[in-house]
């Protein structure tokens, strides 16, 4: 495996289930990410691991729990869901290294909440 | 709230033309700029990256970044039909040097 990869790449749930997305990278980074994608709007950051440690958490619901076990894995944990969730979640990582660090996409999960 | 503005398109042009992306971003601080193609239904894969004033080439594509009018663009010389795409423009937050803000992008069109 190469890169980021992120399973699974189509799920959908009701909004009682809990279910987690996983995240891996293979490129030797130390920070991970959690965006969102809806339709016709930009990608949001959902949160950020540098160095397995959370950074940034912006305004996320609770409902949302990331887990970030080591630099290679990341999760986010979903519970209790409402339709408007329904977006593509996507995962990334980069070397934090200055100011000139790019960001690799996973091919994303996306999500529908029924 | 730090932004990135770009036209959302279609920008239609015909192969083999010269299609130019632009974006302008509002955080003054911001060092560091890239550009991403995204295909309908797959992940951002990164084009370029751009982080001093002036021109940057690789191959077909020409960024283009001013900090003064905190302006980026994207040429796409001899435009092919596989270039159709959204093309998002990211800028890295100031004081938080691994987080990007993202444009919601420019839908290219390159008809034959």
């Amino acid at each position: 495996e190469t890169g980021v990869t992120q399973t699974p790449r189509h799920l959908v749930m009701g909004m009682t289930n809990k279910k987690s997305l996983k995240c891996e990278q293979h490129l030797g980074h130390n920070a991970m990410y959690w965006y969102k994608q809806s339709a016709k709007k930009p990608l949001e950051l959902m949160f950020v691991y540098n160095f397995k440690e959370q950074t940034e958490n912006n305004s996320v619901p609770s409902r949302f729990s990331p887990e970030c076990p080591n630099s290679s894995h990341l999760f986010l944990h979903l519970h209790t869901l409402q339709p408007e969730d329904s977006a593509l979640y996507l995962c990334a990582s980069s070397q934090v290294h200055s100011l000139q660090e790019t960001q690799y996409f996973g091919p994303g999960t996306r999500l529908l909440v029924l | 709230q730090k932004e990135v503005e770009q036209n959302s398109g279609p920008l239609s042009v015909p192969e083999g033309a010269i299609a130019s992306l632009n974006c302008t971003y509002s955080d003054r601080g911001s060092q560091s700029f890239f550009w991403y193609r995204q295909y309908s239904g797959k992940s951002p894969e990164l084009i370029m990256s751009i982080y001093s004033n002036g021109d940057k080439e690789d191959g077909r594509f020409t960024a283009q970044l001013n900090k003064a009018s905190q302006y980026v663009s994207l040429l796409i010389r001899d435009s092919q039909p596989s270039d159709s795409a959204t093309y998002l423009c990211a800028a890295g937050l100031s004081g938080g040097y691994n987080k990007l803000i993202f444009g919601a992008g420019t839908r290219l069109a390159v008809h034959p």
